[in-house]
């Protein structure tokens, strides 16, 4: 059984630039999360999905920070107008229904100079 | 306030030796779930509990939900046991996983 796929490994971008990360999921795995793990923390949930549904994204900054996952399988984050204070590793997770276990991604780590 | 604190925030053992990490909750939590942080990143599933013990190889994990604590002990360490560990408890419904901070393991010869 495949992992939870992240892409790209790395990013490195200037302030004020866009990206976006994208995640694959374990197959059948309904619920998808993005948290975000700035250097020596633990990671920080960012939004989770319930197939395509947006659970809770109470702790993303909605003004540059955007999730969707439009089909309930594959998902896409996306920082507009970045930050230095953005740098961290953006970790996907996801779980089954009959599952409390998440599994991860290896992570996206993002450097804005 | 933070739901899930874990002690120590680092620690040192010579090859060989052994230790215990610990998770403490503010909150009573249903389940644990403990990672290991490699070099690289990844954070590798070590265990999940939902009571008792889980032993694997030279790890072995408790959930006490009752006293709101986890332990991870660490026998036997090998270089390659370094990284930082994570314990987590599902949270907000139990859908999501709340972090502790880490306990950064280095393991020197």
């Amino acid at each position: 059984e495949a992992g939870v796929t992240q892409s790209p490994r790395y990013a490195v971008l200037q302030e004020g630039q866009a990206v976006s990360f994208w995640c694959d999921p374990i197959s059948g795995h309904d619920t998808l999360y993005w948290y975000q793990q700035p250097r020596d923390q633990g990671p920080q949930l960012l939004v989770y999905f319930r197939d395509e549904a947006v659970i809770d994204n109470s702790q993303l900054p909605s003004d540059r920070f955007s999730a969707v996952r439009p089909k309930g399988t594959n998902s896409t984050l996306k920082i507009q107008s970045a930050k230095q204070g953005d740098t961290a590793t953006y970790l996907c997770a996801s779980k089954g229904a009959r599952n409390e276990r998440l599994f991860f991604g290896h992570g996206t780590k993002l450097s804005v100079l | 306030g933070d739901q899930v604190e874990q002690s120590p925030s680092a620690l040192s053992l010579h090859e060989g030796t052994g230790s215990a990490l610990r998770c403490n909750f503010t909150t009573t939590m249903r389940a644990v779930q403990w990672f290991q942080q490699n070099s690289r990143g990844s954070l590798i599933n070590l265990f999940y509990l939902a009571s008792g013990t889980k032993e694997n190889g030279r790890l072995k994990s408790t959930f006490n939900s009752k006293e709101s604590y986890s332990t991870l002990h660490i026998r036997d360490a090998q270089l390659e046991d370094s990284g930082t560990y994570f314990c987590a408890a599902p949270t907000g419904g139990n859908n999501k996983l709340t972090f502790g901070q880490g306990t950064v393991l280095s393991v020197i010869p």
